[in-house]
């Protein structure tokens, strides 16, 4: 059974510093999605890494894939108010066959 | 270009009743997910379609869930009868297909309380 972990599940940080969410999973996938939810709105995809070394960059985030190590990271530079936010990730084995979400990484960015 | 659409986008009913949430996805996608979430926690697959087939039914608790995608565009997601229990957030997603990117687009979700 696939599992999908994320750490911190929790995690408050001053506005322009930096930090990172980490993401691991049990099985063996290339293909990975982080999304953003804010409180009662739907996920927006953010990142769709699809092989290992992939990196993705969108202003203040940046999401990165290692196959090999199962593990993906959100990195967050000089954090804003506005990326707060609940983070996940989700892992997808066989072509669609097993689509499984992370808990969720709740982010706090306080002035 | 229209996002994924779900309606209603609030339910609040008694145990027992019956209940049902629709959901259009975006033109040309021909994958369609339903997730049950909640509070706190990541989405869950119930079901997944691509066109009109269900392809992935294996967490739906078919006891009291049923799903219809006729057409291969707009999905239906029944429960009945509802329990306390069932109270969560039930989003939509669709796609082009689980090759490729197998990029998932949410709806904004139906939350149903059960009293």
């Amino acid at each position: 059974e696939l599992k999908v972990e994320q750490n911190p599940l929790f995690l408050s940080m001053q506005e322009g510093k930096n930090y990172t969410i980490y993401c691991n999973y049990s099985t063996t996938s290339d293909r990975l999605y982080w999304y953003r939810q804010d409180p009662g709105k739907s996920l927006e995809s953010l990142f769709v890494l699809l092989s290992n070394g992939a990196v993705k960059q969108e202003g203040r985030l940046m999401a990165s894939l290692d196959t090999k190590a199962r593990l993906s990271t959100l990195h967050i530079t000089a954090a804003v108010h506005d990326l707060s936010a609940t983070y996940f990730c989700a892992v997808d084995i066989n072509y669609g066959q097993n689509f499984v979400f992370g808990p969720g990484t709740r982010l706090s960015v306080l002035p | 270009e229209a996002g994924v659409v779900q309606s209603p986008r609030y339910k609040i009913i008694e145990k027992k009743q019956p209940v049902a949430f629709w959901c259009n996805p975006i033109s040309g996608h021909n994958t369609l997910y339903w997730y049950l979430q909640n509070l706190g926690q990541g989405p869950e697959l119930l079901i997944r379609y691509e066109n009109e087939e269900a392809v992935d039914d294996s967490q739906l608790p078919k006891d009291r869930f049923s799903a219809e995608r006729l057409k291969g565009v707009d999905s239906t997601l029944k429960i009945q009868p509802a329990e306390l229990g069932d109270s969560a957030v039930y989003l939509c997603a669709s796609g082009v297909g689980t090759s490729g990117r197998n990029e998932q687009f949410f709806g904004p979700g139906t939350r149903l309380t059960v009293l």
